[in-house]
């Protein structure tokens, strides 16, 4: 069974500050999925990753793919109180595209 | 389209009741996912349909869980009869190609379920 580890675990940063998260996996990624959920909703999809060595960029988020993809992270370049949320990494698990979802990394930005 | 559509928003119920979550995909996804989010355990896939035919159950509690989808616009997830231990925070997303092809899911905004 893959185990996706997310870390860390609870991140407080004041505004106009970076952060980095991270997503690590036991064995190969098949396509990544990177969600934010803000209290009271559900999950939200900012970016899929699938290549090897993969940036893709989102205005002030950057999405790294691990040359191996078994790790990846996400950095996001002076942050608002509007990026606070859980942060979750996703990896399809079955044909189907079932996903697995790691436990998250909460993201708490304070003006 | 107005999204995945759950309801209630809000559920608080005795012990040994019956509980019936709602969920309305949206409108040509063919794929339904019922997750359970919890602070101990994160998101848990319960169940999830394809074409309103259940593939995968294996997430499914115990006996007292049962998930249903007789059209493509309705799911329910019923819980009898439920206990305390079943208090969580039940998803439902739904997505076209299965999730995992790049197109993600679309999430509900979730039922918060209180079982006293």
């Amino acid at each position: 069974t893959q185990l996706l580890e997310q870390s860390p675990q609870f991140l407080s940063i004041q505004e106009g500050e970076n952060l980095t998260v991270y997503c690590n996996s036991s064995s190969v990624f098949s396509s990544l999925q990177w969600y934010r959920q803000e209290p009271g909703e559900g999950p939200v999809l900012l970016v899929t990753v699938v290549t090897g060595g993969e940036v893709k960029k989102l205005k002030r988020l950057t999405f790294q793919f691990g040359d191996a993809r078994k790790d990846s992270s996400l950095h996001i370049t002076a942050a608002q109180p509007g990026d606070t949320g859980l942060y979750l990494c996703a990896d399809s698990t079955d044909s189907w595209g079932k996903l697995q979802f790691g436990a998250g990394t909460q993201v708490v930005v304070t003006p | 389209d107005a999204g995945v559509i759950q309801s209630p928003r809000h559920e608080v119920t005795e012990m040994g009741q019956e509980v019936t979550l709602r969920c309305k995909p949206i409108s040509g996804h063919d794929y339904l996912f019922w997750y359970r989010q919890t602070m101990m355990r994160g998101l848990e896939l319960l169940i999830y349909f394809n074409n309103n035919v259940p593939i995968d159950d294996s997430g499914m509690p115990e006996d007292r869980f049962s998930a249903k989808m007789p059209n493509a616009s309705f799911s329910t997830l019923k819980i009898q009869p439920s206990e305390p231990r079943d208090s969580a925070v039940y998803f439902c997303a739904s997505s076209s190609r299965g999730g995992g092809t790049g197109s993600g899911y679309t999430f509900g905004s979730g039922t918060r379920l209180t079982v006293v």
